[in-house]
């Protein structure tokens, strides 16, 4: 079974401050890289789905660039607020398969006025 | 536009009593999955299903099992229950190769805790 590491486990940071967090993969038979966000009480909804090396995705003040050769991926929010504390995933498909996600641990944000 | 809705949201059950989770997608989506999520840990995958007929295990499959009868529903049965089955299940959708980029679509969760 492969592994997905995110780093760091957690972070706080202030209202208005920017802010990134790194996904590491294998970069052997790569496929796809999936970002996700979590609320507490919710279930995990997707941000991105990253195909392509130096792909580079953008959803409001939040952004995510791709390498594949080298293996991760980086998640940058532009200007927290505090409706941006969640827990963010990112997931990649093994043995092959499509949907097959293994996810990683997440990154959780808290975000303080 | 329901989504993927999972019943029931909350159970607790006995060490050695059976069960079912029900996971409905209203969304044609032929790829469904269902996932478990530990503290400290990331989702892990259970069971998957490519299509009607079609199911195949993922990493943690053991004490589990699953049908697809139809696109629709994508039921998890846990045969014996065990405390180490307590958890939150996750059952997600999503559309196939070639039909969009792939997300998973989740259902809200159900909260197992086996006594």
């Amino acid at each position: 079974i492969l592994n997905v590491e995110q780093s760091p486990q957690s972070l706080h940071v202030q209202e208005g401050d920017s802010t990134n967090f790194t996904c590491s993969f294998p970069s052997s038979n790569f496929y796809a890289l999936h970002w996700y966000r979590w609320e507490t009480a919710k279930s995990p909804e997707a941000l991105f789905v990253m195909t392509l090396n130096g792909d580079e995705k953008k959803k409001g003040r939040i952004s995510a660039t791709l390498n594949t050769k080298e293996g991760y991926s980086y998640l940058y929010i532009k200007g927290s607020q505090p409706e941006d504390s969640a827990t963010y995933l990112c997931a990649f498909p093994f043995s092959g398969g499509y949907n097959k996600l293994i996810f990683g641990a997440g990154t959780r944000l808290a975000v303080h006025p | 536009n329901a989504g993927v809705t999972q019943t029931p949201k909350f159970q607790v059950l006995k060490t050695g009593q059976s069960m079912t989770l029900q996971c409905a997608q209203d969304m044609n989506h032929e790829y469904m999955s269902w996932y478990r999520q530990d503290p400290g840990m990331g989702l892990r995958l259970i069971h998957y299903s490519v299509g009607a007929g079609i199911t195949d295990q993922g990493e943690v499959p053991n004490g589990y099992n699953v049908s697809r009868s139809t696109t629709e529903d994508f039921p998890l049965r846990l045969l014996s229950a065990a405390p180490s089955q307590t958890s939150v299940y996750f059952c997600a959708s999503s559309r196939p190769p070639g039909q969009g980029p792939g997300e998973l679509f989740f259902g809200e969760g159900s909260r197992l805790t086996v006594l």
